[in-house]
């Protein structure tokens, strides 16, 4: 099994909906949770991070983890053109420096 | 806005070259990164450095790679003798603070590299 996996997609909605995007993750010793975007040709951009199981919300964002099913997810709201891009859900172990990413989810938002 | 800046976007390198990719991270970070992402692949963790020492590294990050600080602004990968497979976009990438708990890392552009 593997550590982090993600639904690469692609996903395409129109403008206005709720996008969900979802990681699944096997390593219990991951404590903190990230979703980054990524742009074509650019690097991944820090979007959300939380460590606890529950709700963040950031504006349009909301992330979501459930420790005890190892799901995280992030909820996108009126979703707009501009949040076209890949995103990436990664984790991280307590006292590690090492990000582990899922393989992304190609999001496009039509007009 | 301060942000990582790596060059060249792109390089080409032939089989058994050495090649040295260059990143200037943020200017008041202490921890730096090297991720690689093969195309179609999920983005790697190579290697974390800190306090002019490897503080972490993954399986991939051999005796083929280093990383250096060589100046105060500059953070260096290098490849010794490049493979095929090591064709894939280099991602550097900073943050002010240890990853846990405060996991804040930015990260550049990317550089291209392709072996030949």
């Amino acid at each position: 099994q593997k550590e982090v996996e993600q639904d690469p997609g692609p996903l395409s909605v129109p403008e206005g909906a709720i996008v969900s995007l979802n990681c699944t993750y096997s390593n219990s010793a991951f404590q903190y949770f990230m979703w980054y975007r990524q742009y074509s040709r650019k690097g991944p951009e820090l979007l959300m991070y939380t460590y606890s199981s529950g709700n963040k919300e950031d504006g349009r964002f909301t992330a979501q983890v459930d420790k005890s099913s190892k799901y995280i997810s992030l909820f996108i709201r009126d979703s707009q053109p501009s949040d076209s891009a890949t995103y990436l859900c990664a984790m991280i172990q307590g006292g590690s420096e090492k990000l582990v990413f899922g393989k992304g989810t190609k999001l496009t938002v039509n007009p | 806005e301060p942000e990582v800046t790596q060059t060249p976007s792109h390089q080409v390198t032939q089989m058994g070259q050495e090649v040295i990719l260059r990143c200037v991270p943020i200017s008041n970070h202490l921890y730096f990164y090297w991720y690689r992402q093969i195309l179609g692949q999920k983005v790697e963790f190579l290697v974390s450095f800190y306090n002019n020492e490897i503080s972490e590294k993954s399986e991939i990050f051999d005796d083929q790679f280093s990383v250096e600080r060589p100046d105060g602004s500059n953070f260096t990968l290098k490849i010794r003798s490049t493979k095929l497979e090591d064709s894939a976009m280099y991602f550097c990438a900073s943050s002010e603070w240890r990853m846990t708990p405060n996991a804040e890392a930015f990260f550049g552009q990317g550089t291209r590299l392709t072996v030949v």
